[in-house]
């Protein structure tokens, strides 16, 4: 069964200083991934997907994130972090023989950034 | 519209009545999806329109929970008998086909008093 493990339920890290959000997945068949973002108050909104193409997979805001089979890892990164990225993310894997877009979320991390 | 709107925006009830829950996806948008968003489950996928094809209604938590899509666009949630449990935050998505990118709604806050 698919499902997705994120790592550190809070985040805090200082402006400027890397964002590393962990995710960890486990598919039966080659996944679908996706990290979102969830402001306070608002809906999801997509930061990137991996669906099989290059590995590395470049998203909105600056955020980026490697597809690593063989630690079964698709954490999210940021080089910068920037006051505008406390928010909470979202780890999402594609549910087995259905749409792209049924999804099987993780628990979430909310990601503090300190002045 | 612009975007995924949901209404109403908040919604409180009483246990034991029932609830209906609107979503109008983007314009054009042939999938639509649930999802529900709760302090004890996380976010849980509820139920899945595509096109003309029977919904995937394996996310449903239970029969109180069903949903219809008229004509293709807006979707309704309904909610019979409510529990304390159903509190939660429920969220729409819309994409223009089911493998491309799905844009969500901000959600009905729905409390169950």
């Amino acid at each position: 069964a698919q499902s997705v493990t994120q790592l550190g339920s809070h985040v805090s890290v200082s402006e400027g200083a890397l964002v590393l959000l962990r995710c960890n997945y486990s598919s039966s068949v080659p996944p679908y991934l996706f990290w979102y973002v969830q402001y306070p108050n608002q809906g999801l909104q997509l930061l990137l997907k991996y669906t099989s193409a290059a590995t590395l997979v470049k998203g909105i805001n600056g955020f980026e994130a490697e597809f690593k089979k063989s630690e079964t890892s698709f954490h999210l990164t940021k080089p910068s972090a920037h006051m505008s990225d406390a928010a909470e993310y979202f780890c999402a894997v594609s549910a087995p023989g259905g749409a792209t877009n049924k999804l099987i979320f993780g628990t979430g991390t909310l990601l503090a950034v300190q002045p | 519209g612009a975007g995924v709107s949901q209404s109403p925006s908040n919604k409180v009830t009483e246990k034991g009545k029932d609830v209906e829950l609107r979503c109008d996806p983007i314009s054009g948008h042939t999938a639509l999806y649930w999802y529900r968003q709760s302090l004890g489950q996380g976010l849980e996928f509820l139920i899945y329109f595509q096109g003309n094809s029977a919904p995937d209604k394996s996310g449903l938590p239970s029969d109180r929970f069903s949903a219809e899509r008229t004509g293709g666009s807006v979707s309704t949630l309904t909610i019979q008998r409510t529990q304390q449990e159903d509190s939660a935050v429920y969220l729409c998505a819309s994409s223009k086909q089911e493998n491309t990118e799905a844009f969500f709604g901000q959600g009905t806050r729905l409390t169950v008093v």
